[in-house]
């Protein structure tokens, strides 16, 4: 069974500092990740899908990196902003849970002026 | 992008009743999704569907029920809420694309935020 673990469970940076968000899961027989941000009270936006036989994304300011043969995940924001401010999670489809998706606890981000 | 719709957005309701949450979408994604998901936790899949009268059940058991009659409709009841229903309930739709490898990419509603009294 899939586990999607995310690292760290929350962070608090200064406005304009780059920051790096770690997801890790377990079988790497996954077929792509992807990074949804969630604001309060709403649904899911998705960021970015990296395919399994992609290595990164890149859109805007933020850069996904997939390592498959480690099982691991980093989303990179440059330059974060208060905008930035929400819960950022990783899900991996595939494997056992093949069109499904396994998603990990979050990361609650908050950036302050 | 993709539309999809959930109603009600908030739903307070007593023990014992009967309630359908409601999902459509409009871009003719195949495939559609519930998803559980309890404050500060991960999201459980509970249903999904490939297409009409298709339904499966996810991950985590619920005692949650869903059908798929038209493609854009992904209705799910529970003919008997209880406080242990409290959630917040999402629905997510996603179109298959194969691009050399099987590509799938989620929508998602704004959500359902459910509390049995």
């Amino acid at each position: 069974k899939q586990e999607v673990t995310q690292i760290p469970a929350a962070l608090s940076v200064p406005e304009g500092e780059n920051l790096v968000l770690n997801c890790s899961f377990t079988d790497s027989a996954i077929y792509n990740l992807q990074w949804f941000r969630q604001d309060p009270g709403k649904g899911l936006t998705s960021l970015l899908l990296i395919q399994s036989s992609q290595r990164e994304q890149t859109s805007g300011r933020l850069n996904a990196s997939l390592d498959k043969s480690s099982g691991r995940s980093t989303l990179y924001i440059a330059a974060s902003q208060p905008g930035d401010s929400a819960t950022y999670l990783c899900a991996s489809s595939g494997g056992t849970s093949y069109g499904k998706l396994t998603f990990g606890q979050g990361t609650i981000l908050t950036v302050h002026p | 992008e993709a539309d999809i719709y959930q109603t009600p957005r908030y739903l307070v309701i007593g023990t014992g009743k009967k309630i359908t949450l409601e999902c459509s979408q409009t871009m003719g994604h195949d495939k559609m999704y519930w998803y559980q998901q309890d404050p500060g936790m991960e999201l459980h899949l509970i249903h999904y569907s490939y297409g009409v009268n298709s339904t499966e059940k996810g991950d985590l058991s619920s005692e949650s029920t869903v059908s798929r009659i038209r493609t854009e409709h992904f209705p799910l009841t529970l003919e008997s809420a209880r406080p242990s229903h409290t959630s917040q309930y999402l629905c997510a739709s996603s179109a298959w694309a194969d691009r050399g490898g099987f590509y799938e990419k989620l929508f998602f509603g704004s959500g359902t935020q459910l509390s049995v009294l």
